[in-house]
């Protein structure tokens, strides 16, 4: 599928269990992006991606781990999950243009809802 | 972090132009100024982005003012399928930060 994908699209887990949730974007940008949010809030930062193999923290990346081997694919895993960690879980990728680095538009995928009992 | 301060909600008729205010009082100079909306159990959308001029685009028109502490998300002429939340943003540093959005209805 052409664009950016985020899977599963909802996923229920118990607390102390690893969850990865996946992203992937076949635009070959450069920046990628991982963020929450919750009932009743805007977006929170977690964790970033300048290129492969640099990623950087956001606002909120205690709990969470990223890794990106490929440019195309940016997974978030949850180490050991917590209730307050249900969210729903957006994506989002950004070309990187010389002399301009971020200032680009994001493209965010359709999210994922997690939910831990 | 650079934070903004939007209404919470904003209403709105059909066919009529909409004009949804925010205010950038910590931004800096370096710093865009971004729009997106989020429709119900969506990604956000981006809308527009401006650093001083105002801009057009198909979607909307940004009006920032001289002084950049705030600027104007402009939709012509509003429809219901722009009902949504919309968020302005200080752009900088290589990261986001989104508020909580005005929420956008519009009335048929």
């Amino acid at each position: 599928d052409a664009g950016i994908t985020q899977s599963p699209r909802y996923k229920i887990t118990e607390t102390g269990r690893q969850v990865t949730l996946m992203c992937h974007q076949t635009w070959s940008h450069s920046y990628m992006f991982w963020y929450r949010q919750d009932l009743g809030h805007g977006l929170r930062l977690i964790y970033y991606s300048a290129a492969a193999d640099i990623t950087d923290k956001g606002e909120v990346p205690d709990g969470y781990v990223v890794s990106r081997s490929k440019t195309e694919n940016f997974p978030l895993t949850l180490e050991s999950a917590t209730r307050s960690q249900t969210s729903v879980y957006f994506c989002a990728s950004s070309e990187s243009i010389p002399g301009l680095a971020v200032y680009n538009e994001q493209f965010f995928g359709p999210g994922t809802r997690l939910t831990v009992l | 972090d650079a934070k903004t301060t939007q209404p919470n909600s904003m209403e709105s008729n059909e066919e009529e132009p909409v004009h949804l205010p925010c205010n950038h009082s910590t931004i800096s100079g370096t710093d865009y100024i971004h729009w997106y909306r989020q429709l119900p159990s969506q990604g956000p959308e981006y809308v527009i982005h401006g650093l001083t001029s105002n801009v057009n685009n198909r979607m909307a028109s940004l009006a920032i003012a001289e002084d950049r502490k705030s600027s104007t998300l402009i939709l012509h002429r509003a429809t219901l399928r722009d009902a949504a939340v919309y968020y302005c943003l200080n752009f900088g540093n290589e990261k986001l930060t989104f508020g909580t959005g005005t929420r956008l209805t519009i009335i048929p």
